[in-house]
């Protein structure tokens, strides 16, 4: 089945930095990807839908200049938290589908504890 | 706006028995699909089943079968033969072009 990797698998940073976590499709080319948060014992929720070559799409209440997205090649999606706060604390989880297929496959999430 | 419902918190099951999770959701569109995916202690989703919604033949993988109810807006999952593996967090999910809007989550317990 297509995979899907996320770099780093954690992350310890202060408050006040900046972290970004990749998101690749390892044997397959998406021109849509997908970012979600999970906070602990929660469900998964859709933060944006990052388009290759394009500016993401946010879902409502998820700040853009907080979360910047970029998705500059077909295989590569990344998520930046600027200027992270304990509150940005989560598992955060990119997926990606290999051409129209209603079916996505995620990658293996990135938890961000700040301090 | 879509909406997925999960009622139940939690299901706990004896191994090689049976138990069925509940899902319901609210949409307006007549083309999308369902999922059911299972996350493990290890937080890696995995796609359990998948069913298109104009299919009216419910869908069956293994031990994992659902019954779709598009009328009623339900998509139930039945796990048969549990086994330990079994045993995670399951999330039901619509999804319509790409993105998915996931239930709550139950939780299956699974005892020997």
């Amino acid at each position: 089945g297509a995979v899907v990797s996320q770099h780093p698998s954690w992350v310890i940073c202060k408050s006040g930095t900046s972290v970004k976590i990749e998101c690749r499709s390892l044997d397959f080319q998406a021109t849509t990807m997908f970012w979600y948060r999970q906070f602990p014992k929660q469900s998964l929720m859709l933060m944006a839908t990052s388009n290759e070559g394009s500016k993401a799409t946010y879902e409502q209440g998820v700040e853009k200049d907080k979360f910047l997205i970029n998705h500059a090649s077909l295989t590569l999606s990344t998520l930046t938290v600027t200027s992270a706060h304990p509150e940005d604390s989560s598992f955060y989880i990119c997926s990606a589908r290999p051409g129209s297929t209603g079916e996505l496959f995620f990658g293996e999430g990135s938890r961000l504890t700040v301090l | 706006a879509q909406t997925v419902t999960q009622s139940q918190p939690e299901m706990s099951v004896q191994e090689a028995e049976t138990v069925t999770l509940s899902c319901t959701y609210d949409t307006s569109e007549s083309d999308y699909y369902l999922f059911w995916y299972k996350q493990p202690p290890s937080r890696q989703m995995i796609l359990v089943i998948r069913q298109e919604a104009y299919k009216q033949q419910n869908a069956t993988e293994n031990r994992f079968s659902v019954n779709f109810q598009k009328a009623a807006k339900s998509f139930s999952l039945k796990i048969s033969d549990s086994q330990l593996g079994d045993a995670a967090m399951y999330f039901c999910a619509y999804g319509s072009w790409g993105k998915l809007q996931f239930g709550a989550g139950t939780q299956v317990v699974v005892t020997p």
